[in-house]
C-alpha cells in the first residue's frame, strides 16, 4: 500500500517562527501536493511538485514555501508563521504514468498547526 | 476554470436509511472524478474513482455514476451503518496538460449516522 507520512500530527508553534512541515511517500510518486483544510473551505492546494526540485504555485501560496530535494521527501515551510495559518496541513501524493494516474491521490494522516 | 460543487451539510440520517451526497462539476476537458472519505482525525482516503462518461466507481456499498450530460457524480448507498459517519469529499482531477494529477475538491459533506 503506498503510504503517505508527516512528521507530526499536532504542531503548536509562536507567531513569527518559521515552521517546517515534512511529509515522505514510499511509491515512488512524481506528483506531491501540500492542501491545507478549513472548516467550511474545504481543502485548497498551497503549492505542488511534479519533480525534484521542481515546484508550482497552488491557490493560496502567499506566506508559504516548499522544498523538493528528493523525490521522496516535500517540505512546506511557514516563512513567519501568523495566528491565520493555523489549520489542518494535508500532504498527498500520486503517479504520473499511465493509468496509474487516474489512482488519484494518496493522503497523509494530516498535521494539525495551531499558532499561538 | 475547473471546480467541484458539492451538497452542503450536514446530513443526519438514522441507520440503514438511503444515502445520497449530491455532486456536480465543472471542466474544460475530460477529468477523472474521486469521492474521498475523511473520518475523525485522520487524512482523506479514496473512497471510490471514474474515469469517464458513464463509468461506475463502487466501494464499500457505495456507488457514484460518472454522468457527462449532467455533470454529475452523485454519491449514493443503499443503507448507511454507524460507522459511515464521516466527511465525504468530492473532488476531479486533470487527466493532462501542465496541472496532470492535482485536484480539485469540494467543501465537504459531514454525515452522521445515528444507530
Amino acid at each position: 500500500d503506498v503510504k503517505v507520512t508527516q512528521s507530526s500530527r499536532y504542531l503548536v508553534k509562536r507567531t513569527g517562527e518559521k515552521v517546517f512541515l515534512e511529509c515522505v511517500q514510499d511509491m515512488d510518486h512524481e506528483n506531491m501536493f501540500w492542501y491545507r483544510q478549513d472548516p467550511g473551505l474545504g481543502l485548497r492546494l498551497i503549492y505542488f511538485s511534479y519533480d525534484v526540485k521542481m515546484k508550482e504555485k497552488g491557490d493560496i501560496p502567499e506566506g508559504y514555501s516548499v522544498s523538493r530535494e528528493k523525490k521522496e521527501r516535500f517540505s512546506l515551510i511557514l516563512e513567519s508563521a501568523s495566528t491565520n495559518q493555523t489549520s489542518m496541513y494535508l500532504c498527498a501524493s500520486s503517479s504520473q504514468t499511465g493509468t496509474a494516474g487516474y489512482l488519484g491521490a494518496f493522503f497523509g494522516q494530516g498535521t494539525r498547526l495551531t499558532v499561538v | 476554470g475547473d471546480s467541484v460543487t458539492q451538497m452542503e451539510g450536514p446530513v443526519t440520517l438514522s441507520e440503514e436509511a438511503f444515502l445520497t451526497i449530491n455532486c456536480t462539476y465543472t471542466a474544460t476537458g475530460y477529468p477523472s472524478l474521486f469521492w474521498y472519505v475523511q473520518y475523525p482525525g485522520e487524512g482523506l482516503q479514496l473512497l471510490l474513482k471514474a474515469t469517464k462518461a458513464d463509468d461506475k466507481g463502487s466501494n464499500k456499498g457505495f456507488e457514484a455514476t460518472y454522468r457527462k450530460e449532467t455533470t454529475s457524480f452523485h454519491l449514493e448507498k443503499g443503507s448507511v451503518q454507524v460507522s459511515d459517519s464521516a466527511v465525504y469529499f468530492c473532488a476531479l482531477s486533470d487527466q493532462w496538460g501542465s496541472t496532470l494529477g492535482r485536484l480539485y475538491f469540494g467543501r465537504g459533506t459531514q454525515l452522521t449516522v445515528w444507530p
